[in-house]
């Protein structure tokens, strides 16, 4: 079974272009996390989707970060325009139960440098 | 305000030794303690979770301690291997709300000398 995977695994953009990060879960799973980790620090949570609704979005940064999840399968993060402390590795994770009883999967990570 | 705190930030243990890191948290609604493990190039993945109605949960080598009075838990790592190199991740998370969404702790980058 393929596991969680993410496009592309490194991105190095400037300043104020945009860049579209994409995961694809595991198939069946309906649940789909977005976390972040700046470096050093602790992985953050963004969002959280149920098929292609956004059931919690409370730690979305600001109105330049998007994300969608088009009919409920691969699911794309994007950020418009980028700033410096955007930089950071991009997590996504999906699950087939709720609320922690189900194991979330998290695919390798996108690598975002923002120059 | 961080709401799982994680120590140490890295770890250097000779091979067959205990490895230690511990985890406390603030909000008393946490009802599910998973730790993550981290190789490079990967994303981090499930190694071990508790509940706590229990003290402690073991799995192999790996052994959650969890102290409720205290708002603390932590992994114990026993005969620990070079293969168990790794970066590990507490977290909690609430099993009553509507989203699963992990609170993690800032990591701790485990070296194990052969």
């Amino acid at each position: 079974e393929a596991g969680v995977t993410q496009f592309p695994s490194h991105s190095v953009i400037e300043k104020g272009q945009t860049v579209t990060l994409r995961c694809d879960p595991i198939s069946g799973h309906d649940n789909l996390y977005w976390y972040r980790r700046v470096m050093g620090k602790e992985i953050k949570f963004l969002l959280h989707f149920v098929k292609e609704s956004k059931q919690d979005e409370s730690g979305m940064p600001n109105n330049r970060f998007l994300a969608e999840r088009t009919g409920g399968t691969y699911s794309t993060l994007k950020v418009q325009p980028a700033e410096l402390e955007d930089s950071g590795v991009y997590f996504c994770a999906s699950s087939q139960l709720l609320a922690g009883v189900g194991e979330q999967f998290f695919g390798p990570g996108t690598r975002l440098t923002v120059l | 305000q961080q709401q799982v705190k994680q120590s140490p930030q890295s770890l250097i243990v000779q091979k067959g030794g205990i490895s230690i890191i511990n985890c406390a948290y603030e909000n008393t609604a946490f009802d599910y303690f998973p730790w993550y493990q981290q190789f490079p190039g990967k994303g981090p993945a499930l190694l071990i979770a508790i509940r706590p109605d229990v003290s402690e949960k073991k799995e192999g080598r790996f052994t959650i301690s969890f102290n409720k009075s205290a708002k603390q838990f932590s992994l114990h790592i026993m005969d620990s291997q070079p293969g168990d190199s790794a970066t590990y991740f507490c977290a909690a998370s609430m099993l009553t709300s509507n989203t699963g969404k992990l609170i993690f702790g800032q990591g701790t980058t485990l070296q194990v000398k052969p």
